[in-house]
């Protein structure tokens, strides 16, 4: 069965930084873009970073943007999310996803989120 | 606020016919960006439930269908069940934030 496994998360002060990492397993990791995903506590999905395959491409949503680091390691079958000045609003559950479905001749912006992570949380409190 | 907007909550009965709606603008759903469906059980992760405007994935039941058009996509449940109660979100591109928008999700009550 298709997985994501994230890890990394726990309590943490504000302005401290955690690192949160995802493992695939039962699929090509490599051929997959990736996405990550949070949840605030009671609240909606909010998307925060994307990479491609290779790791080449990144992005990031405007509320992270300059305090977050999406990287890979296709050799691990790992993605990883660097969070540093880390504020109280960033509390929540943060899922991996994978970019998976698709139809012919759909953009990569269009792709669809079809593998998730269970999430790990993260609470920024002091 | 968000990009798209769902209304909160949505009811209905056992066996009946409810429709989330799911309303952008110009710079996603318009701008001819596609629009995926995620369902969410309380506690648990999200699930792709329709991908690209209104393809299901396998697994996925035949009750459940959704459009798109223009500016606006919905998702329709027909034939109600006890178990589609859960959160429902719509997703898409937003070309002037350059960047992946969610609704704000939907409650599904069944009575």
């Amino acid at each position: 069965e298709m997985q994501l496994v994230e890890s990394g998360g726990g309590l943490v002060q504000p302005g401290g930084s955690l690192r949160l990492s995802c493992v695939g397993s039962d699929f090509t990791f490599n051929v997959h873009y990736m996405k990550w995903v949070r949840q605030a506590p009671g609240k909606g999905l909010e998307w925060l970073s994307y990479i491609s395959d290779t790791g080449r491409t990144t992005k990031y949503a405007d509320s992270v943007k300059g305090r977050i680091t999406v990287s890979r390691d296709n050799t691990k079958k790992s993605l990883y999310l660097q969070m540093t000045s880390l504020r109280v609003e960033d509390t929540g559950v943060y899922y991996c996803a994978r970019l998976g479905a698709w139809t012919p001749g759909t953009q990569f912006y269009d792709y669809a989120m079809d593998v998730w992570g269970r999430g790990t949380t993260v609470t920024v409190a002091s | 606020q968000s990009v798209l907007t769902q209304p909160p909550s949505v009811s209905g009965a056992p066996g009946q016919r409810v429709t989330i709606s799911c309303t952008g603008s110009i710079s996603n759903l318009g701008a001819g960006y596609d629009v995926h469906w995620y369902r969410q059980f309380p506690g648990n992760a999200p699930a792709l439930l329709i991908y690209v405007n209104n393809n299901r994935p396998s697994g996925v039941p035949g009750r459940f269908s959704a459009s798109k058009s223009g500016a606006s996509a919905s998702l329709t449940i027909t034939g109600l069940q006890a178990e589609d109660e859960a959160d429902y979100y719509c997703q898409s591109f937003d070309t002037n934030l350059s960047a992946w928008v969610f609704g704000g999700g939907t409650k599904v009550t069944v009575l």
